[in-house]
């Protein structure tokens, strides 16, 4: 595909269940990021990765979230025991190597936790 | 304190009207910096970087100042169609590591 892509778009869940995200990003992006916003709000950063490593993982909010990335490509970013405050969009970027080049985003995965 | 902060708004403007907004960066050795427009309820899309020697998109202008380690996003003549939450971005260390801030909204009214 041309852009980055996210799976699911959607998830509902329930409370204390564990979910994993997905996200694909374009061919040749070393850099991917993770982002969540919740409603009306702005974006949070969760964590960074260049090739597979991920050199800040600062953001992440508890360590009932972890994120890995195989390959230099597609990563998921996985959620145990999910909370209601844990309902967010959750959203990814990549970018090519390099500075001042852009970042591009997926649609984003909508998570609902009931 | 944060890598990048912004101003939230919301900005109301009339149709035509010219609306300025800026953000703020900590680290002085950030080497790139970005505007970007995000609509509701989609994925933040590039409008333009923003260049040392400040740069022009039609009616967007763009600009850095390094002494005061801000930001600056103009945009004239302002269209409905600009309703939208303007993200400011800022690359603190050149190592691919991108901070946004938390968006400046603005309302283009009729």
């Amino acid at each position: 595909g041309a852009g980055v892509s996210q799976s699911p778009s959607n998830k509902v869940t329930e409370k204390g269940k564990d979910v994993e995200l997905r996200c694909d990003p374009i061919s040749g992006h070393t850099a991917l990021y993770w982002y969540r916003q919740s409603l009306g709000q702005g974006l949070e950063f969760l964590i960074y990765f260049q090739g597979n490593s991920a050199p800040d993982k600062s953001g992440l909010p508890s360590d009932r979230f972890s994120a890995e990335r195989t390959g230099g490509s597609v990563s998921t970013l996985t959620i145990q025991r999910t909370q209601q405050e844990d309902s967010a969009v959750y959203l990814c970027a990549s970018s090519s190597p390099g500075m001042n080049t852009e970042a591009f985003f997926g649609q984003g995965t909508r998570l609902t936790v009931v | 304190r944060k890598e990048v902060e912004q101003d939230p708004g919301p900005f109301n403007v009339p149709e035509g009207a010219t609306v300025a907004f800026n953000c703020t960066y900590s680290n002085s050795a950030s080497q790139s910096f970005f505007w970007y427009r995000q609509d509701c309820r989609k994925e933040p899309k590039l409008l333009m970087s923003v260049y040392s020697s400040g740069n022009e998109d039609g009616r967007f202008t763009a600009q850095l100042n390094r002494a005061s380690q801000y930001i600056s996003l103009l945009i004239r003549d302002s269209k409905l169609s600009d309703s939208a939450t303007y993200l400011c971005v800022v690359n603190p260390t050149g190592a691919n590591n991108l901070f946004f801030g938390t968006g400046t909204r603005l309302t283009v009214i009729p």
